[in-house]
């Protein structure tokens, strides 16, 4: 069974940096492209990054291009978000998500809630 | 950008009812529509995409149509367990973006 575990939010202070992680088990993680998708609480869901297999390939949403790095370890299983210089807007639920059929966001983690506030 | 467009904004419904929720893009994006249920205090999960697949575990009631620019999620008899925000999202320019509607909420009467 696919199992995404999303950790690491909290609350932080505007400009402060956090890291996500997302612990990825039941399949081979090495061999799926993974994604990071935000949904501020009570409103939609935005994509913000993408990162393929090998880890040699990575999208960023505009709103956080230079700001977030996205990477991962396929010999932990894990993904990860790091977000510097974070502003009130980067509050939310963050979820990782693998593809399967072409279809990126196939598999969804439950999230971990990022709270940017003063 | 694509910009996705969701109608309508809530659906209010009987049990056994039809259910129709329409999206709409931008531009076309030819068959690359996936469709999201959340149900309320849970993480979204995929229910259908390439326009008409259902996911696993997706029930028979539910199904996908369209192309191009207009696209529809249909729940043949709705069931109370289908009360959720359900989001549609292109994958055809892709990448380097991917693009949510802003949901349709659909509520039992």
């Amino acid at each position: 069974e696919v199992q995404l575990v999303e950790s690491g939010g909290g609350l932080v202070q505007p400009g402060g940096s956090l890291r996500l992680s997302c612990a990825a088990s039941g399949f081979n993680f090495r061999s799926y492209e993974m994604s990071w998708v935000r949904q501020v609480p009570g409103k939609g869901l935005e994509w913000v990054s993408y990162i393929g297999g090998s880890g040699t390939s990575m999208y960023y949403a505009d709103s956080v291009r230079g700001r977030f790095t996205i990477s991962r370890d396929n010999a932990k299983d894990s993904l990860y978000l790091q977000m510097n210089s974070l502003r009130a807007e980067d509050t939310g639920v963050y979820y990782c998500a693998r593809e399967r059929e072409r279809v990126l966001l196939y598999y969804w983690g439950r999230g971990t809630l990022v709270t940017v506030s003063s | 950008e694509i910009v996705m467009t969701q109608s309508p904004a809530t659906l209010s419904l009987s049990p056994g009812e039809r259910a129709t929720l329409s999206c709409r893009a931008s531009q076309s994006v030819s068959a690359s529509l996936a469709w999201y249920q959340q149900k309320p205090g849970q993480a979204p999960r995929l229910l259908i995409y390439h326009t008409s697949n259902r996911a696993t575990d997706t029930p028979a009631r539910f199904s996908g149509s369209g192309s191009g620019t207009e696209f529809t999620l249909t729940i043949s008899s709705l069931q109370s367990e289908d009360i959720a925000v359900y989001y549609c999202q292109q994958y055809d320019n892709w990448p380097p973006a991917l693009t949510f509607g802003g949901g349709t909420k659909v509520e039992i009467k």
